[in-house]
């Protein structure tokens, strides 16, 4: 069956600008994860949905980072003013069940440039 | 700070050999850790796991000893083979997040 999606894989834009990244997660799967991972780092957490609430956003670093899920499946992090550190590579990760330790899969990102 | 720290950037290690990969963690919180193998252009994918209440967990070539008392744990792939290399992440779930806390990860070469 498909994997976890995201949209678009590459995204390049100007300090300042909005930027949306995409993640369709497995069928079926209720938990859906956003991470990011900046170079040399390890994907770091930004916030964690439980169908279609944010069950935990302590991960997103500011107010300018928001996301949804009004359906429960299809989830969309949105990024107002950009600045350049923003750049890094979004991940989305799905599971089952929030307990599902091992399950959780990943997409393959998608990367940010802020120029 | 780093809860979860993987002090090798990297390691190489001969085909056929015994490859480990260690981690170090400080929140004894933690109640599950993880490994992930991350190839370039690709999500990580997962590898294996031990729950906090064991001590060591095997999968194939892949074993993962947990040492609660001194929060670290190690992955050994044995034998190493070519299609090992990749960058291997440590995490670890619970401290009161939601989200896998992760390292910054060693890249594993193996060479022929």
């Amino acid at each position: 069956g498909a994997g976890v999606s995201q949209t678009p894989s590459n995204k390049v834009t100007e300090k300042g600008k909005y930027v949306e990244l995409r993640c369709d997660p497995i069928s079926g799967h209720t938990a859906l994860y956003w991470y990011r991972q900046s170079l040399g780092q390890g994907p770091e957490f930004l916030i964690y949905f439980q169908g279609t609430g944010a069950a935990d956003d302590s991960g997103l670093p500011n107010d300018r980072f928001f996301a949804v899920r009004p359906e429960g499946s299809v989830s969309t992090l949105k990024i107002q003013r950009t600045e350049r550190g923003d750049s890094a590579v979004y991940l989305c990760a799905s599971s089952r069940t929030r307990d599902s330790y091992n399950e959780q899969f990943f997409g393959p990102g998608t990367r940010l440039t802020v120029l | 700070d780093q809860q979860v720290k993987q002090n090798s950037p990297s390691l190489s290690v001969q085909e056929g050999r015994i490859s480990i990969l260690n981690c170090d963690y400080t929140n004894s919180m933690f109640d599950y850790f993880l490994w992930y193998k991350k190839y370039p252009a690709e999500g990580p994918t997962f590898l294996i796991s031990i729950s906090s209440i064991k001590d060591k967990n095997e999968d194939g070539r892949f074993t993962v000893f947990l040492n609660k008392s001194a929060k670290h744990l190690s992955l050994h792939i044995v034998p190493s083979q070519p299609g090992d290399s990749a960058v291997y992440f440590c995490a670890a779930r619970g401290g009161g997040a939601d989200g896998l806390t992760f390292g910054k990860g060693t890249h594993l070469i193996i060479q022929p």
